[in-house]
Protein backbone atom coordinates (compact mmCIF):
# COMPACT_ATOMS: atom_id res chain seq x y z
CA UNK A 1 0.00 0.00 0.00
CA UNK A 2 1.57 3.10 -1.37
CA UNK A 3 -1.23 5.81 -0.50
CA UNK A 4 -2.05 8.62 1.92
CA UNK A 5 -5.94 8.79 2.13
CA UNK A 6 -7.98 11.62 3.08
CA UNK A 7 -11.51 12.07 4.34
CA UNK A 8 -13.75 13.66 3.81
CA UNK A 9 -12.83 14.68 0.53
CA UNK A 10 -15.28 17.81 1.08
CA UNK A 11 -16.50 19.30 4.23
CA UNK A 12 -18.86 22.67 4.33
CA UNK A 13 -18.98 23.83 8.21
CA UNK A 14 -20.22 26.92 10.08
CA UNK A 15 -17.98 29.40 12.30
CA UNK A 16 -19.36 27.32 15.74
CA UNK A 17 -18.92 24.07 13.88
CA UNK A 18 -16.22 21.71 15.45
CA UNK A 19 -15.58 19.25 12.64
CA UNK A 20 -12.53 16.95 11.80
CA UNK A 21 -10.05 16.17 9.46
CA UNK A 22 -8.65 12.17 9.05
CA UNK A 23 -5.22 11.27 7.28
CA UNK A 24 -4.32 7.24 7.28
CA UNK A 25 -1.03 5.78 5.74
CA UNK A 26 -0.23 2.44 5.78
CA UNK A 27 3.64 2.79 4.37
CA UNK A 28 5.20 2.46 7.99
CA UNK A 29 6.18 5.89 7.47
CA UNK A 30 6.81 8.24 10.91
CA UNK A 31 6.80 11.37 9.89
CA UNK A 32 3.66 13.00 8.97
CA UNK A 33 2.44 16.54 7.40
CA UNK A 34 -0.20 18.78 7.37
CA UNK A 35 -0.56 21.57 4.82
CA UNK A 36 -2.97 24.22 3.64
CA UNK A 37 -3.10 25.40 -0.23
CA UNK A 38 -5.35 27.91 -1.03
CA UNK A 39 -6.62 28.65 -4.70
CA UNK A 40 -3.45 28.99 -7.71
CA UNK A 41 -0.71 28.81 -4.31
CA UNK A 42 1.68 26.33 -3.25
CA UNK A 43 0.91 24.59 -0.14
CA UNK A 44 1.83 26.06 3.03
CA UNK A 45 3.06 23.69 6.14
CA UNK A 46 0.95 23.88 8.92
CA UNK A 47 2.53 21.16 11.41
CA UNK A 48 5.14 18.32 11.67
CA UNK A 49 4.85 15.12 13.40
CA UNK A 50 7.76 12.90 13.63
CA UNK A 51 7.54 9.78 15.89
CA UNK A 52 4.17 10.40 16.89
CA UNK A 53 4.91 13.79 18.47
CA UNK A 54 4.65 17.03 17.65
CA UNK A 55 8.02 18.62 16.20
CA UNK A 56 6.85 21.71 14.28
CA UNK A 57 3.78 24.51 14.54
CA UNK A 58 4.01 26.84 12.06
CA UNK A 59 2.42 29.06 14.24
CA UNK A 60 -0.34 27.70 13.32
CA UNK A 61 -4.30 29.48 15.41
CA UNK A 62 -5.00 27.07 17.81
CA UNK A 63 -8.74 26.84 16.05
CA UNK A 64 -6.77 24.01 13.91
CA UNK A 65 -5.50 21.22 16.84
CA UNK A 66 -3.51 18.37 15.46
CA UNK A 67 -3.65 15.10 16.75
CA UNK A 68 -1.56 11.92 15.86
CA UNK A 69 -3.23 8.59 17.87
CA UNK A 70 -0.93 6.05 16.05
CA UNK A 71 1.81 6.24 13.64
CA UNK A 72 -0.57 5.74 10.70
CA UNK A 73 -3.23 8.17 12.33
CA UNK A 74 -3.17 12.19 11.97
CA UNK A 75 -5.90 13.89 12.64
CA UNK A 76 -6.82 17.88 12.12
CA UNK A 77 -9.26 18.97 14.53
CA UNK A 78 -11.60 22.37 13.62
CA UNK A 79 -13.25 24.43 15.95
CA UNK A 80 -14.23 27.92 15.55
CA UNK A 81 -12.81 28.41 12.03
CA UNK A 82 -13.22 31.47 9.49
CA UNK A 83 -14.29 31.78 6.24
CA UNK A 84 -10.58 32.44 4.99
CA UNK A 85 -9.56 29.21 6.40
CA UNK A 86 -11.32 27.84 3.72
CA UNK A 87 -8.44 25.80 1.32
CA UNK A 88 -7.32 22.64 0.60
CA UNK A 89 -5.79 20.82 3.16
CA UNK A 90 -2.98 18.20 2.55
CA UNK A 91 -1.56 15.43 4.34
CA UNK A 92 1.79 13.96 3.59
CA UNK A 93 4.08 11.46 5.49
CA UNK A 94 7.38 10.74 4.64
CA UNK A 95 9.48 7.57 5.49
CA UNK A 96 11.05 10.22 8.28
CA UNK A 97 11.77 13.87 8.90
CA UNK A 98 15.25 14.08 7.82
CA UNK A 99 17.84 11.85 6.29
CA UNK A 100 17.38 10.41 2.89
CA UNK A 101 14.63 8.95 2.94
CA UNK A 102 12.60 12.20 3.21
CA UNK A 103 10.30 12.22 0.00
CA UNK A 104 6.55 13.09 1.12
CA UNK A 105 4.14 11.39 0.08
CA UNK A 106 0.43 13.42 -0.50
CA UNK A 107 -2.76 12.53 0.04
CA UNK A 108 -5.73 13.75 -2.11
CA UNK A 109 -6.87 16.76 0.08
CA UNK A 110 -9.82 17.82 1.73
CA UNK A 111 -11.43 21.17 0.34
CA UNK A 112 -12.63 22.67 3.05
CA UNK A 113 -15.57 25.20 2.93
CA UNK A 114 -16.24 27.58 5.97
CA UNK A 115 -19.27 29.93 6.27
CA UNK B 1 16.10 32.15 3.56
CA UNK B 2 15.98 29.40 0.96
CA UNK B 3 13.51 30.51 -2.01
CA UNK B 4 12.55 28.77 -5.11
CA UNK B 5 11.12 30.93 -7.83
CA UNK B 6 9.45 29.78 -10.96
CA UNK B 7 9.28 32.57 -13.50
CA UNK B 8 6.87 30.74 -15.67
CA UNK B 9 3.06 31.42 -14.39
CA UNK B 10 1.67 29.03 -17.34
CA UNK B 11 2.65 27.35 -19.86
CA UNK B 12 1.48 25.48 -23.01
CA UNK B 13 2.82 22.18 -25.14
CA UNK B 14 1.34 20.44 -28.19
CA UNK B 15 0.40 16.94 -27.93
CA UNK B 16 3.72 14.90 -28.38
CA UNK B 17 5.51 17.90 -28.35
CA UNK B 18 8.55 18.35 -25.87
CA UNK B 19 8.57 21.38 -23.17
CA UNK B 20 10.77 22.51 -20.88
CA UNK B 21 9.83 24.25 -17.24
CA UNK B 22 12.03 26.47 -15.47
CA UNK B 23 13.40 26.87 -12.05
CA UNK B 24 15.86 28.83 -9.85
CA UNK B 25 16.63 28.47 -6.52
CA UNK B 26 18.53 30.69 -3.73
CA UNK B 27 20.69 28.84 -0.79
CA UNK B 28 23.83 28.97 0.91
CA UNK B 29 23.78 25.17 1.31
CA UNK B 30 25.98 22.66 -0.36
CA UNK B 31 23.88 19.67 0.69
CA UNK B 32 20.36 19.46 -0.49
CA UNK B 33 17.75 17.89 -2.38
CA UNK B 34 15.18 19.38 -5.29
CA UNK B 35 11.77 17.74 -6.06
CA UNK B 36 9.07 18.51 -8.92
CA UNK B 37 5.53 18.02 -8.08
CA UNK B 38 2.83 17.82 -9.97
CA UNK B 39 -0.57 18.73 -8.93
CA UNK B 40 -3.29 17.92 -11.77
CA UNK B 41 -7.11 19.17 -11.03
CA UNK B 42 -7.94 16.13 -9.23
CA UNK B 43 -5.47 17.60 -6.26
CA UNK B 44 -3.49 15.12 -5.50
CA UNK B 45 0.06 16.21 -5.23
CA UNK B 46 2.63 13.66 -7.48
CA UNK B 47 6.31 13.36 -7.34
CA UNK B 48 7.46 13.33 -10.79
CA UNK B 49 10.93 13.78 -9.70
CA UNK B 50 13.75 13.62 -7.09
CA UNK B 51 17.38 15.34 -7.52
CA UNK B 52 20.47 15.19 -4.91
CA UNK B 53 22.49 18.34 -5.06
CA UNK B 54 25.56 15.64 -4.50
CA UNK B 55 24.96 14.06 -7.93
CA UNK B 56 26.21 15.43 -10.49
CA UNK B 57 23.75 13.25 -13.22
CA UNK B 58 20.68 14.78 -13.72
CA UNK B 59 18.05 12.21 -12.83
CA UNK B 60 15.37 11.29 -15.18
CA UNK B 61 12.29 9.17 -14.85
CA UNK B 62 10.40 7.88 -18.13
CA UNK B 63 9.58 10.97 -20.10
CA UNK B 64 10.35 13.65 -17.49
CA UNK B 65 14.46 14.54 -17.11
CA UNK B 66 16.11 17.49 -15.19
CA UNK B 67 18.60 20.11 -16.09
CA UNK B 68 20.29 20.57 -13.15
CA UNK B 69 22.75 23.51 -12.91
CA UNK B 70 24.29 23.46 -9.37
CA UNK B 71 26.40 26.54 -9.93
CA UNK B 72 24.01 28.11 -11.85
CA UNK B 73 21.60 27.20 -8.68
CA UNK B 74 18.92 26.27 -11.69
CA UNK B 75 16.41 23.01 -11.71
CA UNK B 76 14.33 22.58 -14.76
CA UNK B 77 11.92 19.74 -15.82
CA UNK B 78 11.73 18.44 -19.44
CA UNK B 79 8.74 17.02 -20.03
CA UNK B 80 9.20 14.74 -23.94
CA UNK B 81 6.38 13.37 -25.76
CA UNK B 82 3.91 15.28 -23.65
CA UNK B 83 0.35 13.81 -22.69
CA UNK B 84 -2.84 14.79 -22.06
CA UNK B 85 -2.32 13.51 -18.62
CA UNK B 86 0.54 15.83 -18.50
CA UNK B 87 -1.71 18.72 -17.98
CA UNK B 88 -1.35 20.46 -14.60
CA UNK B 89 0.04 22.47 -12.31
CA UNK B 90 3.68 21.86 -11.35
CA UNK B 91 5.37 22.67 -8.30
CA UNK B 92 9.96 23.21 -8.27
CA UNK B 93 10.32 22.50 -3.95
CA UNK B 94 13.78 22.20 -1.86
CA UNK B 95 14.55 20.77 1.34
CA UNK B 96 17.73 21.21 3.23
CA UNK B 97 19.63 17.94 3.65
CA UNK B 98 20.61 16.80 6.99
CA UNK B 99 18.47 16.20 10.39
CA UNK B 100 16.06 18.41 11.15
CA UNK B 101 15.63 19.11 7.62
CA UNK B 102 11.84 18.54 6.92
CA UNK B 103 10.80 21.50 5.58
CA UNK B 104 9.96 22.23 1.67
CA UNK B 105 9.83 25.47 0.43
CA UNK B 106 7.93 25.41 -2.99
CA UNK B 107 8.01 28.01 -6.00
CA UNK B 108 4.34 29.41 -6.64
CA UNK B 109 3.73 27.10 -10.13
CA UNK B 110 3.52 26.86 -13.34
CA UNK B 111 0.11 25.52 -15.00
CA UNK B 112 0.96 23.44 -17.92
CA UNK B 113 -1.81 23.04 -20.82
CA UNK B 114 -1.48 20.09 -23.13
CA UNK B 115 -3.06 20.98 -26.65
CA UNK B 116 -4.27 18.44 -28.09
Amino acid sequence: DTEVTQTPKHLVMGMTNKKSLKCEQHMGHRAMYWYKQKAKKPPELMFVYSYEKLSINESVPSRFSPECPNSSLLNLHLHALQPEDSALYLCASSQDASGTNNEQFFGPGTRLTVL
Amino acid sequence: AQTVTQSQPEMSVQEAETVTLSCTYDTSESDYYLFWYKQPPSRQMILVIRQEAYKQQNATENRFSVNFQKAAKSFSLKISDSQLGDAAMYFCAYREFGAGSYQLTFGKGTKLSVIP
